[in-house]
């Protein structure tokens, strides 16, 4: 089974409007963190949000937020008010194994490459 | 602070031939993991290395090598290259090993194209 989801390989939104990216995952960890990377086409991972399984409350960063429903293993990344330059690829990942200090690896999603229009 | 630096930018190779590519995490960054991108298989863990030792491996055969050097910075080594090879190859650095929030870790570089003809 794939440790993460993302059923949505493409989305398109309009300028200044919020859109949510979907994230399903699967882990048999109690401990696990979940990340969100986007890559232009340049090619750079770049780090939007982070969720820890045990943080009681939905991570925000800036115009990034993450809807996280542990019960339902789902994890959006929901961008507000888009701009033109959100246009990339956007990744989900997730570590597992978080306070054993173990295996350190992310397990990356397919990506959902977003489209803003003007 | 400067960022991951990988080098080169773009490599184009034939099959069969060997090649090394080089990371250089951030500056007191003591973690450097390895990932190949691909159309078709997504993004796939490599290995990763902490205090010049490999902490971890993914699953890939024995041509895909790498090392860390005191000064943290990393190179992976491709042998006997295959044109399945061809890949955008990202390096990743982060401060520690065991413990700790992952939110400061894993920043990564802009990669190393590679196109093996």
């Amino acid at each position: 089974a794939q440790k993460i989801t993302q059923t949505q390989p493409g989305m398109f939104v309009q300028e200044k409007e919020a859109v949510t990216l979907d994230c399903t995952y699967d882990t048999s960890d109690q401990s696990y963190g979940l990340f969100w990377y986007k890559q232009p086409s340049s090619g750079e991972m770049i780090f939007l949000i982070y969720q820890g399984s045990y943080d009681e409350q939905n991570a925000t960063e800036g115009r990034y937020s993450l809807n996280f429903q542990k019960a339902r293993k789902s994890a959006n990344l929901v961008i507000s008010a888009s701009q033109l330059g959100d246009s990339a690829m956007y990744f989900c990942a997730m570590r597992e194994g978080v306070s054993s200090g173990s295996a350190r690896q992310l397990t990356f999603g397919s990506g959902t490459q977003l489209t803003v229009l003007p | 602070k400067a960022g991951v630096t990988q080098t080169p930018r773009y490599l184009i190779k034939t099959r069969g031939q060997q090649v090394t590519l080089s990371c250089s995490p951030i500056s007191g960054h003591r973690s450097v993991s390895w990932y190949q991108q691909t159309p078709g298989q997504g993004l796939q863990f490599l290995f990763e290395y902490f205090s010049e030792t490999q902490r971890n491996k993914g699953n890939f055969p024995g041509r895909f090598s790498g090392r860390q050097f005191s000064n943290s910075r990393s190179e992976m080594n491709v042998s006997t290259l295959e044109l399945g090879d061809s890949a955008l190859y990202l390096c990743a650095s982060s401060l520690q090993w065991t413990g700790g929030r992952d939110v400061d870790g894993y920043t990564f570089g802009s990669g190393t194209r590679l196109t093996v003809v």
